[in-house]
């Protein structure tokens, strides 16, 4: 099974701080990693992709290999950056495709 | 229609029910899924359809249905409801197939079983 995890369930930030939402992955291989937003009562809807090494809405997520690590990282949080926010490993095989727990982010004005 | 649409947006559902949940995308994505998403719990996969025709069981199938008649359609089926079901249920397609991560959410179904 291919598993990320995301060891925190609710993080609260002032705005203006730098806001880190972790994500670490657990298998071997060219891991294609993304993470999705869901706003309040919205649909959830694709946030970035590591393999175009985007920037979208402030934040941007690096993958380290060698800790095998995804995290989000925006460096001023806004009010409404307040979400929840999924991990989301590759589908090689869909009855084993893990989600991550997701991280509910709260930005505090 | 654009995107993906479910519907209801919500139900309440006496137990022992059964209760079909929608789901229709007019992208022409081969792929799509049903998650329910619960606290603390994240994002977890009912079922899933690689095209029209097939479908397969996701990481908690138990008590729940699917069919997948043709492209545009992806009904979720509880033949009879408990109030474990209670929760927000979501489907997803996928334009590339099974390997495209890449997902598209419909609006989701709230759905309480009393």
């Amino acid at each position: 099974a291919q598993r990320v995890t995301q060891p925190e369930k609710l993080l609260s930030v002032f705005k203006g701080a730098p806001v880190e939402l972790k994500c670490n992955y657990s298998y071997s291989g060219s891991p294609e990693l993304f993470w999705y937003v869901q706003y309040s009562r919205q649909r959830l809807q694709l946030l970035l992709r590591h393999i175009s090494r985007e920037s979208i809405k402030g934040f941007t997520a690096d993958l380290n290999k060698g800790e095998t690590s995804f995290h989000l990282k925006k460096p001023f949080a806004q009010e409404e950056d307040s979400a929840m926010y999924y991990c989301a490993p590759p589908r090689y095989n869909f009855n084993k495709f893990y989600f991550g727990s997701g991280t509910k982010l709260n930005v505090k004005p | 229609i654009a995107g993906i649409t479910q519907a209801p947006t919500s139900q309440i559902l006496a137990a022992g029910r059964r209760m079909t949940l929608r789901c229709t995308q007019d992208m022409r994505h081969n792929a799509m899924y049903w998650y329910r998403q619960d606290l603390g719990l994240g994002l977890r996969l009912i079922h899933y359809s690689n095209t029209a025709g097939t479908t397969g069981k996701g990481e908690v199938p138990d008590g729940y249905s699917v069919s997948r008649a043709n492209t545009d359609d992806f009904p979720l089926t509880l033949a009879s409801a408990v109030p474990s079901q209670t929760s927000v249920y979501f489907c997803a397609s996928s334009p590339g197939g099974i390997r495209s991560n890449e997902q598209f959410f419909g609006p989701g179904t709230r759905l309480t079983v009393l």
